[in-house]
């Protein structure tokens, strides 16, 4: 089955570092790739996603590249503020004809940035 | 534009009480309809989905239900409350021709 693996964290960084969450996956085909992320209190908001192998998805700063041959989704930022932290989660949507856009999500890095 | 709604935001309820929740979406038509769980802030599993009205499918046998009376009107439901149905629900939508989900503010249950 489809599966999502990414690092367990927390993350703890200082304002203006450099951020990696690693994020790999399972799965058969050619899923479609996201981050989500939700603040204290909140829903989950995409953040991005790529839909083939090689797109970078980019929002806000953070970006993420689909590699097919390492099965992998990294998100990164270049300088994280205090106003990114949050949990970040992974996901995939497998597109057969059963799945009714159902998303498998990893179990989500805990971010902290200190000022 | 599309939103999606949830309420109510918090709920306290003793246990074998029973729960009413629910989740509407404005601004688009015969979306795909998700609810969630979400165990200690971290992972969310899925609870049921629906592709069309009256259409609901399970993805874990449980203590819940779940219904669809209109188009973009989607209710999580107790006869009777356990203290593990406990959590932060949430209802997502997808629009036809679309890969992403998006999530409403959700709403925190605590059972008591």
């Amino acid at each position: 089955g489809n599966s999502v693996t990414q690092m367990e964290g927390p993350v703890t960084l200082s304002e203006e570092a450099f951020l990696t969450i690693n994020c790999t996956y399972t799965a058969t085909g050619y899923p479609s790739l996201f981050w989500y992320v939700q603040y204290p209190g909140e829903g989950l908001q995409l953040l991005l996603k790529a839909t083939k192998a090689d797109d970078k998805g980019s929002n806000k700063g953070f970006e993420a590249t689909y590699r097919k041959e390492t099965t992998s989704f990294h998100l990164e930022k270049g300088s994280v503020q205090v106003s990114d932290s949050a949990v970040y989660f992974c996901a995939l949507r497998y597109a057969g004809g059963t799945s009714y856009g159902k998303l498998t999500f990893g179990q989500g890095t805990i971010l902290t940035v200190h000022p | 534009s599309q939103t999606i709604h949830q309420w109510p935001a918090t709920l306290v309820q003793p246990v074998g009480s029973p729960l009413s929740l629910e989740c509407t979406v404005e601004g688009t038509s015969n979306p795909n309809l998700y609810w969630y769980r979400q165990a200690a802030g971290r992972g969310l599993q899925l609870l049921f989905y629906s592709v069309g009205i009256g259409q609901i499918s399970s993805e874990v046998p449980q203590n819940l239900s779940a219904s669809r009376p209109q188009d973009r009107q989607f209710i999580l439901s107790s006869k009777k409350l356990l203290l593990s149905d406990s959590g932060f629900y949430l209802c997502a939508f997808q629009t036809s021709g679309r890969n992403e989900q998006y999530f409403g503010p959700g709403t925190r249950l605590t059972v008591t």
